[in-house]
Parts: C-alpha cells; sequence; structure tokens
C-alpha cells in the first residue's frame, strides 16, 4: 500500500488566485494521476505521468497544469482559479504490472 | 458507449447479510484489469480487489469477492456479512491492455452508493 500525501485537505480561494495542489509519495512509484471528481459523482483523469519529466494530459480537458521534477511530488497548478474549478482533486499512484492505483485523501477546493 | 456501467444508483443492505454491487464493462482487448474502490464519505478512495481478465478464479480479499463472468463483461462486487462501516460509494473501474504495457489508466465507473442499516 502507497503512502501518498495530499495539501491542503480543503481549500477556499477567491476567483484569479493562483494555487498549487500538492502531491507527494514515498513509496518511489514511477506513475502518477491527478484526477477531479465533483460530488457524488465519477472520476475523471486530468493529468498523468509516468515519470520524472514526463506528464500527459488525461481524458478530461482541463486548464490546470502539473509538473514531474522529482518521482515523489507531482504538483497541480491553477494559473488563476474560477468557480467551475471548484471540485474535488484526487492524486494517486501505481506501480507493478497489475496498475493499482493508490489515493492521497484529496483535496476538497472552492472557488468563491 | 461507457465502458463500465454500474446501473445501481443506491443500494441498501442490512447489517450482517451480504450484498452484490454490479458492474458490467466494455472493452475489445483480451487483456485487460477491472478494480473496485470504496470511497466514504470522508472523500479518499480505498483499493478493494483486483481482477486479471486472464485469472482463472474468482478474486477474493477478506469479506469482499469479484464474481467475474467474462462471456457477459460483467465484474460484481460481493461484500459478506455487511458493517455499518461499509456504507460508502463504491466505484467500478477498468484498465485496458496486458499487465505491464503501455496504459495504466484506470476508467471509472459512476459509482454505487451502499447503505448498510443496523
Amino acid at each position: 500500500e502507497a503512502d501518498i500525501y495530499q495539501t491542503p485537505r480543503y481549500l477556499v480561494i477567491g476567483t484569479g488566485k493562483k494555487i498549487t495542489l500538492e502531491c507527494s509519495q514515498t513509496m518511489g512509484h514511477d506513475k502518477m494521476y491527478w484526477y477531479q471528481q465533483d460530488p457524488g459523482m465519477e472520476l475523471h483523469l486530468i493529468h498523468y505521468s509516468y515519470g520524472v519529466n514526463s506528464t500527459e494530459k488525461g481524458d478530461l480537458s482541463s486548464e490546470s497544469t502539473v509538473s514531474r521534477i522529482r518521482t515523489e511530488h507531482f504538483p497541480l497548478t491553477l494559473e488563476s482559479a474560477r468557480p467551475s474549478h471548484t471540485s474535488q482533486y484526487l492524486c494517486a499512484s501505481s506501480e507493478g504490472n497489475q496498475g493499482i492505483q493508490y489515493f492521497g485523501a484529496g483535496t476538497r477546493l472552492s472557488v468563491l | 458507449a461507457q465502458k463500465i456501467t454500474q446501473t445501481q444508483p443506491g443500494m441498501f443492505v442490512q447489517e450482517k447479510e451480504a450484498v452484490t454491487l454490479d458492474c458490467t464493462y466494455d472493452t475489445s482487448d483480451q487483456s485487460y484489469g477491472l478494480f473496485w474502490y470504496k470511497q466514504p464519505s470522508s472523500g479518499e478512495m480505498i483499493f478493494l480487489i483486483y481482477q486479471g481478465s486472464y485469472d482463472e478464479q474468482n478474486a477474493t480479499e477478506g469479506r469482499y469477492s469479484l464474481n467475474f463472468q467474462k462471456a457477459r463483461k460483467s465484474a460484481n462486487l460481493v461484500i459478506s456479512a455487511s458493517q455499518l462501516g461499509d456504507s460508502a460509494m463504491y466505484f467500478c473501474a477498468m484498465r485496458e491492455g496486458y499487465s505491464g504495457g503501455s496504459n495504466y489508466k484506470l476508467t471509472f465507473g459512476k459509482g454505487t452508493l451502499l447503505t448498510v442499516n443496523p
């Protein structure tokens, strides 16, 4: 099981602010993922990375950006937050052939 | 077309009884993986169980078992002896492509909200 940490847990912020959601894992997993989830709905993949300096956009278009400079760290940035960005953001990592993903506790973002 | 279909938006079960949560999937790949996750109201996603498409036996993990019917493309989750703490949202997910290949992305269903009554 992975140890994967997301901060902040909750964030309320005004429109137009720049925000960075942090995600770190201590298991040395190569693969990391960001999902967006509205309340009571399914998860949508917005970004993923299969290794350092490798990032790809997911299935759901997002105005956010990500970076992967270190194996353990996969932050997500919104340059200018809008109310439409209000959602829960979940970070995950995986290792091994089965591709079992282990998730952080999530960040619940509210943009006013 | 939906790749993962969970037709039960909500399910109720009495404590100590068994419950089956339905999941059907759609893929043309011969090799794929199926997953179940639990999401309590606190929001985190907890991995429960995995089934590979070539696994001959149904996966089991404690009180969780996966009823894998390949010909019907179904991967139902069975929870035995339900507990109050099992009340949560349950998501079925699929990874297409063979284990160790280049695709590790998961596609999730819309989820089933399970409520365990005392």
